[in-house]
């Protein structure tokens, strides 16, 4: 089956500790994307990346960072320095940025509170 | 200024009955696309139906379809025959000349029987 998977389900993060999130997906996309979900929210962007070994900011890039080392692969950590990280963040991914048309398919999510 | 606006924040409707939930955009760009995903209370975002700003027909997709008035910077989506599976939140969302899905706020539809 292919899909976008994410874990873990759920995440508790301590006062000053670094969490990270992971995503995988075996869709063979070369785009992916973490966005963060607030209660009664919409989904704001964080990071994005249109390849492997490159990816830029979205709109609220602050306290977190990516990396993406493999196409399948675009774990997000959340870094101390984000001082309100109780969301829900969800990733997602599409065949290749350009173009409107490019549907992003999501996982699951992982919902992370702080202790 | 907000670019994605649903001015419904919660819908009602019966069981097999038709229903549409709002959604307007702004942008400046020509080309751009429209998109609708429903979240149900799992939290996965599923992709319904697109809308691109070209296409002069308005989209279908079994029981969804998309009334895309470009005039009037709208793009309501239409259930058909709704479902007690059909609770859910649903989001419009716009993808301009950027790699960026901008989203609305949602609108919490619910079924009764």
């Amino acid at each position: 089956d292919g899909g976008i998977t994410q874990s873990p389900k759920y995440l508790f993060r301590k006062e000053g500790q670094n969490v990270t999130l992971s995503c995988e997906q075996n869709l063979n996309h070369d785009a992916m994307y973490w966005y963060r979900q607030d209660p009664g929210q919409g989904l704001r962007l964080i990071y994005y990346s249109q390849i492997v070994n490159d990816f830029q900011k979205g709109d609220i890039a602050e306290g977190y960072s990516v990396s993406r080392e493999k196409k399948e692969s675009f774990p997000l950590t959340v870094t101390s320095a984000q001082k309100n990280p109780t969301a829900f963040y969800l990733c997602a991914s599409s065949i290749g940025s350009g173009g409107d048309g490019e549907t992003q398919y999501f996982g699951p999510g992982t919902r992370l509170l702080v202790l | 200024a907000q670019k994605i606006t649903q001015t419904q924040p919660g819908m009602f409707v019966q069981e097999k009955e038709a229903v549409t939930l709002d959604c307007t955009y702004d942008t400046s760009d020509q080309s751009y696309g429209l998109f609708w995903y429903k979240q149900p209370s799992s939290g996965e975002m599923i992709f319904l139906i697109y809308q691109g700003s070209y296409d002069e027909q308005n989209a279908t997709e079994g029981r969804y379809s998309l009334n895309f008035q470009k005039a009037r910077k709208s793009a309501n989506l239409v259930i058909s025959a709704s479902q007690l599976g059909d609770s859910a939140m649903y989001f419009c969302a716009m993808r301009e000349s950027t790699d960026k899905l901008i989203f609305g706020t949602g609108t919490r539809l619910q079924v009764f029987p």
